[in-house]
């Protein structure tokens, strides 16, 4: 079946600093990838996504390649906020194995920047 | 721009009690999607409907039940509420057309006492 494997957390950055959430997946169609956001205390929210391979999702200064030869899609962002901080989940969905697109999750990376 | 509204934000309830959650999507989206997600953990997928149907079926209870009105709105209901049944509910939107982007409420946090 379809799974999302993200790099388990907390990560800990100083303002400033480039991040890397790592995410890869596996799928036995051509999914969408997604990556959504959560600040503490509030709703999902989504950041960035792509649609195919080679696409870039770009959105407030993150961005995410999908990566078919690799099954990858890691967040990057050059230069982290305080405000950045919160939970960011990276997902899959892929009507070929999951009917209605239904989205199969990472299980989420806390980031936590300092100033 | 309208996104999805959920109600009521917070919600209290006792064990063995009913709790009914609400959820408008974002207008002209057809399908509404479900997901529970406890804390520190990824969202489950409960449910989800398509045109007032039900579309798909995750981990959702069978003490829990939801429909999808005329109007699209969607309503989760919840009896015999178990302690474990704490949790954020999110409902999610989509458009047919794109039903691979899908759109969150803020979700509606369930306390069982």
């Amino acid at each position: 079946g379809n799974s999302v494997t993200q790099m388990e957390g907390p990560v800990t950055l100083s303002e400033e600093a480039f991040l890397t959430i790592n995410c890869t997946y596996t799928a036995t169609g051509y999914p969408s990838l997604f990556w959504y956001v959560q600040y503490p205390g509030e709703g999902l929210q989504l950041l960035l996504k792509a649609t195919k391979a080679d696409d870039k999702g770009s959105n407030k200064g993150f961005e995410a390649t999908y990566r078919k030869e690799t099954t990858s899609f890691h967040l990057e962002k050059g230069s982290v906020q305080v405000s950045d901080s919160a939970v960011y989940f990276c997902a899959l969905s892929d009507p070929v194995e999951d009917s209605n697109y239904q989205l199969i999750w990472g299980a989420g990376t806390k980031l936590i920047i300092k100033p | 721009a309208a996104g999805v509204i959920q109600s009521p934000r917070h919600l209290i309830k006792e064990k063995r009690e009913t709790a009914t959650l609400k959820c408008y999507p974002i207008p002209r989206h057809d399908t509404v999607y479900w997901y529970q997600q406890g804390p520190g953990q990824d969202p489950q997928f409960l449910i989800s409907f398509y045109e007032k149907m039900q579309s798909d079926k995750g981990s959702i209870p069978d003490r829990f039940s939801a429909q999808q009105f005329s109007d699209y709105h969607s309503e989760l209901n919840m009896s015999s509420l178990e302690l474990g049944d704490s949790a954020l509910y999110f409902c999610a939107s989509s458009l047919a057309e794109s039903t691979d982007t899908q759109y969150f409420g803020p979700g509606t946090r369930l306390t069982v006492l």
